[in-house]
């Protein structure tokens, strides 16, 4: 299995650009999540989606945030317009659902706003 | 409401030490998980042990332990014999009731010197 498929790993951008992420969940988990890492505010959950549909995005930080999840194998997490206090790691992560199971993670894809 | 809190910030140790990273948890489900993730270097968020509030045996897994304890609402990870490999972030994590969210500990960053 090839794990949780995050890209871009590393995207520097400058403040009012669109940045997209994206992410491949592992084949049969139908919940997948969108986590956010920085320094000041640790692991925060954005949005997560079961069986492509978003359930609760409540973590989403601002309207310039939106995710999608057109099927079961892709999911996007778009910033438009971004700003420097975006900078962070955005973790993608999948697991079948229910919250008892392990959640998987992704590589990560750490994003920097100059 | 539910929550997960880890104090201690920050652990040096020698290698060979033994290190123990405490996390207490609060929660009013009389059933639940809790999850340790590791978060080396790398950045990736490695899934380590899910431990079932029915079950409070210790658990051993290697140099891993893992002690839960419901009365003091604690569930904490202790490392034998360190190594420089286990230097990592670890966290803690429980699932947040009636939903899918796992919401996780601020961390413990550990790091084994030589």
């Amino acid at each position: 299995d090839a794990g949780v498929i995050q890209s871009p790993r590393h995207e520097v951008t400058e403040m009012g650009q669109e940045v997209t992420l994206r992410c491949k969940p592992i084949s049969g988990h139908n919940s997948l999540f969108w986590y956010r890492q920085t320094m000041m505010r640790g692991l925060e959950l954005l949005i997560y989606f079961n069986n492509n549909v978003p359930i609760d995005d409540s973590g989403m930080p601002e309207d310039r945030f939106s995710a999608k999840m057109p099927n079961a194998s892709f999911s996007t997490l778009k910033i438009q317009p971004s700003e420097p206090r975006d900078s962070a790691v955005y973790f993608c992560a999948s697991r079948v659902t229910s919250g008892a199971n392990v959640l998987t993670f992704g590589a990560g894809s750490r994003l920097t706003v100059l | 409401a539910q929550k997960v809190t880890q104090a201690q910030t920050e652990i040096s140790v020698v290698e060979k030490e033994d290190v123990t990273l405490d996390c207490v948890y609060e929660t009013r489900d009389t059933t639940y998980y809790l999850f340790w993730y590791k978060q080396p270097p790398s950045g990736e968020l490695v899934f380590l042990i899910r431990r079932n509030s029915f079950d409070e045996q210790n658990e051993i897994s290697g140099r891993y332990s893992w002690n839960f304890q419901k009365s003091t609402s604690s569930f904490n990870f202790t490392i034998t014999a360190s190594q420089v490999v286990d230097s990592a972030v670890y966290f803690c994590a429980l699932p947040i009731r009636n939903t899918d969210k796992l919401i996780f500990g601020t961390g413990t960053r550990l790091q084994v010197f030589p």
